[in-house]
């Protein structure tokens, strides 16, 4: 069975610059996740979503960053304009339900902002 | 202070040693409970789900004391592949995933 999809795994872009991180969730999984890594602040919760709604984003940094999930199988996460400080990691996971199930990573976006 | 506390090591052990993380957690309202291991440049996958009454998976134990918000994982006959960095978990009060920094074990040869 495919795991959770993510593309492109690897992104280099310049500072200013629109990137778009794209995620298929596992079918049948409702809720979808959108983390972000680095080494100082760890892992964290951007966005997440359930049957394609979003329910908190308060994980969201700021107004760059927007996330849509026009259906089940599908999400995308978008900073305009990118900065340096974006650099990070962003995973992507699925879930059949929100609370106290496993949560399935995506293998992530590794971004640099440069 | 954050929400989840790990000691970040790394922890540098031979192969067959028995090694412990722990982890505390602030939120009293956390419900549920988990370790996640990661290993370089990949992405994190469940371990284990940690119970009140502790539980076991093989060489893996795992318990929580909800009094102290303390959870631990005891690793034992450690292997080379155990090398990886180990997410503790706890839920927020919606249920969402709060993850600690890591702690980073290297099993040596």
């Amino acid at each position: 069975d495919a795991g959770v999809i993510q593309s492109p795994r690897h992104e280099v872009t310049e500072m200013g610059q629109e990137v778009t991180l794209r995620c298929k969730p596992i079918s049948g999984h409702d809720y979808l996740f959108w983390y972000r890594q680095t080494m100082m602040r760890g892992l964290e919760l951007l966005i997440y979503f359930n049957n394609n709604v979003p329910i908190d984003d308060s994980g969201m940094p700021e107004d760059r960053f927007s996330a849509k999930m026009p259906n089940a199988s599908f999400s995308t996460l978008k900073i305009q304009p990118s900065e340096p400080r974006d650099s990070a990691v962003y995973f992507c996971a699925s879930s059949p339900w929100q609370g106290g199930d496993e949560q399935f990573f995506g293998p992530g976006t590794r971004l640099t902002v440069l | 202070r954050k929400e989840v506390e790990q000691d970040p090591g790394p922890f540098n052990v031979p192969e067959g040693a028995t090694v412990a993380f722990n982890c505390t957690y602030s939120n009293s309202a956390s419900q549920s409970f988990f370790w996640y291991r990661q290993d370089c440049r990949k992405e994190p996958k469940l371990l284990m789900s940690v119970y009140s009454s502790g539980n076991e998976d093989g060489r893996f134990t795992a318990q929580l004391n909800r009094a102290s918000q303390y959870i631990s994982l005891l690793i034992r006959d450690s292997k080379l592949s155990d090398s990886a960095t180990y997410l503790c978990v706890a839920t927020d009060s919606s249920y969402k995933l709060i993850f600690g920094s890591g702690t980073r074990l290297l099993v040596r040869p």
